[in-house]
């Protein structure tokens, strides 16, 4: 089993419409959460992270990480052609240096 | 701004043909890290360096070696590359004070081996 198992899709959805994105992972140990956005050629970039549980949004993002079920989310309000891109989970141990990922969703927005 | 730059875009090799992938950052960070990307399988970890002439093996270091003699250099070595070694490449790295959660990447190196 995966660490950290996300639907690699592809996921396609109208412009406008709200997208969520998730992953689960297996190890309770994670504390950190993170979201990267990787666009057609070029390599993955921070987008959002988390610490623990909870909620954390910015602008049209909000991360959600649920401890108790082992999930993570990230949900897009609003979606823009722009927003198309590999969307990657990650997670990491307090004071660790090396991130697991989730296998990656590609991400479709239709105008 | 920060900045990870990868030798080559894209590559084409032969196989058993011994292949050189430099990566370079510009952020004195103290990490860096090879990944290789593939199709359903997302990032997978090659190897790890924490320090000048350090070295950690990842989640699949078999086929692939490691050199690095500078801190802002770190370079990844396919000894004899084979097909099953056609992927995209990257190169990325992070501070290590604290929690590592922010990695920067460069921007990948499409490797073919025929």
């Amino acid at each position: 089993q995966k660490e950290v198992e996300q639907d690699p899709g592809p996921l396609s959805v109208p412009e406008g419409a709200i997208v969520s994105l998730n992953c689960t992972y297996s190890n309770s140990a994670f504390q950190y959460f993170m979201w990267y956005r990787q666009y057609s050629r070029k390599g993955p970039e921070l987008l959002m992270y988390t610490y623990s549980s909870g909620n954390k949004e910015d602008g049209r993002f909000t991360a959600q990480v649920d401890k108790s079920s082992k999930y993570i989310s990230l949900f897009i309000r609003d979606s823009q052609p722009s927003d198309s891109a590999t969307y990657l989970c990650a997670t990491i141990f307090q004071g660790a240096q090396k991130l697991v990922f989730g296998q990656g969703t590609r991400l479709t927005i239709n105008p | 701004d920060v900045k990870v730059t990868q030798s080559s875009r894209y590559l084409v090799k032969r196989t058993g043909e011994k292949v050189f992938l430099e990566c370079v950052q510009d952020m004195d960070h103290e990490n860096m890290f090879w990944y290789r990307q593939d199709p359903g399988l997302g990032l997978r970890l090659i190897y790890f360096s924490y320090d000048v002439k350090m070295k950690e093996k990842g989640d699949i270091p078999e086929g692939y070696s490691v050199s690095r003699e500078k801190k802002e250099r770190f370079s990844l070595i396919l000894e004899s590359a084979s097909t099953n070694q056609t992927s995209m490449y990257l190169c990325a790295s992070s501070d290590s004070g604290g929690t590592s959660y922010e990695q920067y990447f460069g921007p990948g190196t499409r490797l073919t081996v025929t």
